[in-house]
């Protein structure tokens, strides 16, 4: 079993649509979670940040950890075709060591 | 605040030529770095990781190797270069701290002919 699994998509939605990205993971010592944002030619980018379960929500952006289920989630409120992107998942243990999900693509119809 | 800057953005290069990819950070002291590789697929490969002037730690054995001269300055070198190195190399750095997260340059894209 892979430590970080996410479905690679892509994931085509329309326009103001509610986006949900997900991930899954085996190892319960992950204790701090993050997603990444990438753009085609890009670095990825921080988008949000997070430790231990529960939700935190930066704008249009919610991020939910649930980590009973070892189960993350990005939901992307009112979405916009600037949205479409290459979506990272990562983890790690409070190490030096992240761990990232191969990414999902995501493309906003206009 | 803090940025980093990686070059060139993209590398055209024969097989057997050298190589040598250069990263810097500013904004920061005592930073952590690290050298990735993203292959479509595959996701991101960590090939190198720094935490301090001339500690380096390698990942993936292979013909690449990653030198840190300077605290904010850290290099992705290859003697001989092989079609396999071509891909997307992303540097990329933390705070000193256990659980801080990571920030990525804009990579560099290289094309081993």
């Amino acid at each position: 079993q892979k430590e970080v699994e996410q479905d690679p998509g892509p994931l085509s939605v329309p326009e103001g649509a509610i986006v949900s990205l997900n991930c899954t993971y085996s190892n319960s010592a992950f204790q701090y979670f993050m997603w990444y944002r990438q753009y085609s030619r890009k670095g990825p980018e921080l988008l949000m940040y997070t430790y231990s379960s529960g939700n935190k929500e930066d704008g249009r952006f919610t991020a939910q950890v649930d980590k009973s289920s070892k189960y993350i989630s990005l939901f992307i409120r009112d979405s916009q075709p600037s949205d479409s992107a290459t979506y990272l998942c990562a983890m790690s243990k409070g190490d030096d060591k992240i761990i990232f999900g191969k990414g999902t693509r995501l493309h906003i119809l206009p | 605040s803090q940025t980093i800057h990686q070059w060139p953005a993209t590398l055209v290069q024969p097989v057997g030529s050298p190589l040598s990819l250069e990263c810097t950070v500013e904004g920061t002291s005592n930073p952590n770095l690290y050298w990735y590789r993203q292959a479509a697929g595959r996701g991101l490969q960590l090939l190198f990781y720094s935490v301090g002037i001339g500690q380096i730690s390698s990942e993936v054995p292979q013909n690449l190797s990653a030198s840190r001269p300077q605290d904010r300055q850290f290099i992705l070198s290859s003697k001989k270069l092989l079609l396999s190195d071509s891909g997307f190399y992303l540097c990329a750095w933390s705070r000193g701290e256990a659980h801080s997260p990571l920030h990525f340059g804009n990579g560099t894209r290289l094309t081993v002919t």
